[in-house]
């Protein structure tokens, strides 16, 4: 079966360390990859996604991610949080074979002054 | 160019009622997905639509249903509400590209709140 696990289901750092979200998916098949951010009572929004071209993904707001295939992970980084970065994330795999969708279950990241 | 909208944005209901949401794509997109959001199930897919007819569907009951008009403008509706429906359902929509539209990034709109009493 198919699944997405976000390994931390909160996740706090201090203003201007590095963040680290973890995310690792199953699938049979070829994945395409994403994260995406919900900021409180707002929609998602995109951050990046890796669609089988370069491993190393660069995002929006200095957001990065690694697709790392034989640890089957998509982690989330960035060099230096900041107060704005608070909200929560989501790892979301689609599976180009039968176009399912999956979120994890997010991430909530606290940014500590 | 505006975003995803939905309406309304706040609904209070009660157990075995019906209800109908509404999603207005970005302008151009023709695919149109739906999410339910909980605290304990996180985000689900409900269902997608891509030009008027439904492309792909989650494992939710026939109590959700969805429709897509001719304008790309999509309607969910939830009939004999369960007190477990109360959520935040968000809309999402695709740009036109190759392939399923879940290839692709969606942009979502800021949800409707259903309270079910």
């Amino acid at each position: 079966a198919q699944s997405v696990t976000q390994l931390d289901s909160h996740v706090s750092v201090s203003e201007g360390t590095p963040v680290l979200l973890r995310c690792n998916y199953s699938s049979s098949y070829s994945p395409s990859l994403f994260w995406y951010v919900q900021h409180p009572n707002k929609g998602l929004q995109l951050l990046l996604k890796y669609t089988s071209a370069a491993t190393l993904v660069k995002g929006i707001n200095g957001f990065e991610a690694e697709f790392k295939k034989s640890e089957t992970s998509f982690h989330l980084t960035k060099p230096s949080a900041h107060m704005s970065d608070a909200a929560e994330y989501f790892c979301v795999v689609t599976l180009n074979r039968d176009d399912k969708i999956i979120f994890g279950k997010g991430t909530r990241l606290h940014i500590l002054p | 160019k505006a975003g995803v909208t939905q309406t309304p944005r706040y609904l209070i209901k009660t157990r075995g009622q019906q209800v109908t949401l509404s999603c207005s794509p970005i302008s151009g997109h023709r695919s149109v997905s739906w999410y339910q959001q909980t605290p304990g199930q996180g985000l689900q897919f409900l269902f997608e639509y891509f030009s008027e007819t439904q492309r792909n569907k989650g494992n939710f009951p026939g109590r959700f249903s969805g429709r897509q008009f001719s304008n790309s403008r999509s309607e969910m509706n939830v009939s004999t509400l369960e007190l477990g429906d109360s959520a935040l359902y968000l809309c999402a929509s695709s740009p036109p590209g190759t392939g399923a539209s879940s290839y692709n990034e969606q942009f979502f709109g800021p949800g409707t709140r259903l309270t079910v009493l």
